[in-house]
């Protein structure tokens, strides 16, 4: 039974350019997670998606962030006009219908240079 | 919204050694986790105890609802055992919250 996926493992970006996060959830599991974690800290919330719906997206920043979770394919996480700020680990995690426990994947670790 | 606090911040510990973590939360709670993150960074779940004890081996854990508070216990700790293990809740939304995390290292 595959974990939760995460593609690509370690992503690099140049100030401007846009980087795109991909997560597909544990088999079963229709609810998708993103934080966010910054080094020497925990994690944050940043989004919570369902198949086609975003359910909660309280902790993403206003600009440049956006997510999306289609009725077929991974989840995506773009993060547009990247700058310094933006390097740190995105985790996903994914639930069954109904919620419950939550299962991370091994993460995206952006460096923008 | 919820706040969670982790304690001890860090814990330094021979091999063979037992520890206790701490975990406080400022509400109910539909939903507790502790996780460790290993070196590497993976998160490795390692509980889900929204109320109750549970155990695992060397590991136990248990959530005190009532009373807001959580307890993970690492008894005859190895030197795989390091890292930062974070306690995570969920109140009135699907969002975890988690805590800044107690590092732990555990030496031969």
């Amino acid at each position: 039974n595959a974990g939760v996926m995460q593609n690509p493992r370690h992503l690099v970006r140049r100030r401007g350019q846009e980087a795109r996060l991909r997560c597909s959830p544990m088999k079963g599991h229709s609810h998708v997670y993103w934080y966010r974690q910054l080094p020497e800290e925990g994690l944050k919330f940043m989004v919570y998606l369902q198949k086609e719906n975003i359910i909660d997206e309280s902790g993403m920043p206003k600009e440049r962030f956006s997510a999306e979770f289609p009725k077929e394919g991974p989840s995506i996480l773009r993060i547009q006009q990247v700058v310094r700020g933006d390097s740190a680990a995105y985790f996903c995690a994914s639930s069954p219908p109904g919620g419950g426990e939550q299962y991370f994947g091994p993460g995206t670790r952006l460096t923008v240079t | 919204g919820i706040q969670v606090e982790q304690s001890p911040p860090d814990l330094i510990l021979q091999e063979g050694a037992n520890s206790t973590l701490r975990c406080n939360f400022s509400d109910s709670v539909n939903n507790l986790q502790w996780f460790h993150q290993n070196p590497w960074g993976q998160l490795i779940n390692l509980f889900y105890i929204p109320s109750g004890t549970k155990q695992n081996g060397r590991l136990s854990a248990t959530t005190v609802a009532t009373e807001r508070y959580s307890l993970l216990y690492i008894s005859s700790s190895q030197t795989t055992d390091s890292g930062v293990y974070f306690c995570a809740v969920q109140g009135g939304s699907e969002k975890l919250v988690f805590g800044k995390g107690m590092k732990l290292t555990v030496n031969p």
